[in-house]
């Protein structure tokens, strides 16, 4: 019954790691995001996609590739990563572009 | 500086006692959304204001859009445990089209 499920919900890596985060939405919406919330609780949006088309691509180091194969899923990957890299990463989706977010759990990423 | 200025930052109340959050920005917004986050759990929609000077009732909680759209305001009344929580706002600009948000309000409410 999960609107938005991400995985893992904990992920602890060494600097250098490439690593990946999924997300799947069955909501039938057609937008998705990735969002970052840093140690002040700030969210930050990074990435969003509408009907599988990158809309939204923030000032995010290139280390950050999103990739949605389908309406349904918005994936994250990250190369070489570093400490800074350290936070909670939400997946998010709407029905369209301005309608209200829902949110997934989270992932909270530590990297050593 | 943040498009969407929330205050207070941090809130500690005890049981029973009414709060105001505050959303304050001095962009015009097409619509603001509020949202509670939960320790380990994202951001759930708690309502959403469109119109100039509407306010909307949810159980204890009053959400409030200003006449000129550039702010909102949250209120709490006879605040319980289970309110504890961040509170987000967020906006979407009548220039712009993206939804930002707030840095958000952490209120704990003590029994």
């Amino acid at each position: 019954d999960t609107a938005v499920s991400q995985t893992p919900k904990y992920l602890v890596t060494q600097m250098g790691n490439d690593k990946s985060i999924k997300c799947e939405q069955n909501l039938g919406h057609d937008t998705m995001y990735w969002y970052k919330q840093d140690s002040k609780k700030f969210l930050k949006i990074m990435f969003s996609y509408n009907n599988k088309e990158l809309i939204i691509n923030e000032t995010v180091p290139n280390r950050f590739s999103p990739k949605s194969p389908d309406k349904a899923h918005l994936n994250l990957h990250i190369n070489s990563l570093e400490l800074g890299d350290s936070a909670v990463y939400f997946c998010a989706s709407s029905q369209n572009v301005n309608s209200p977010l829902h949110f997934g759990n989270g992932t909270r990423l530590t990297v050593t | 500086t943040q498009l969407l200025e929330q205050s207070p930052q941090f809130l500690s109340i005890q049981e029973g006692e009414n709060l105001t959050v505050y959303c304050n920005s001095s962009s015009v917004f097409s619509s603001l959304q509020w949202y509670r986050q939960e320790p380990g759990e994202g951001p759930v929609l708690l309502v959403t204001v469109v119109t100039g000077g509407e306010v909307k009732k949810l159980k204890r909680l009053t959400f409030q859009f200003g006449d000129a759209r550039k702010d909102s305001s949250l209120h709490i009344t006879a605040a319980q445990p289970g309110d504890t929580g961040l509170y987000l706002c967020a906006g979407v600009r009548t220039s712009g089209s993206r939804l930002t948000f707030g840095e958000g309000t952490q209120l704990t409410v003590n029994p």
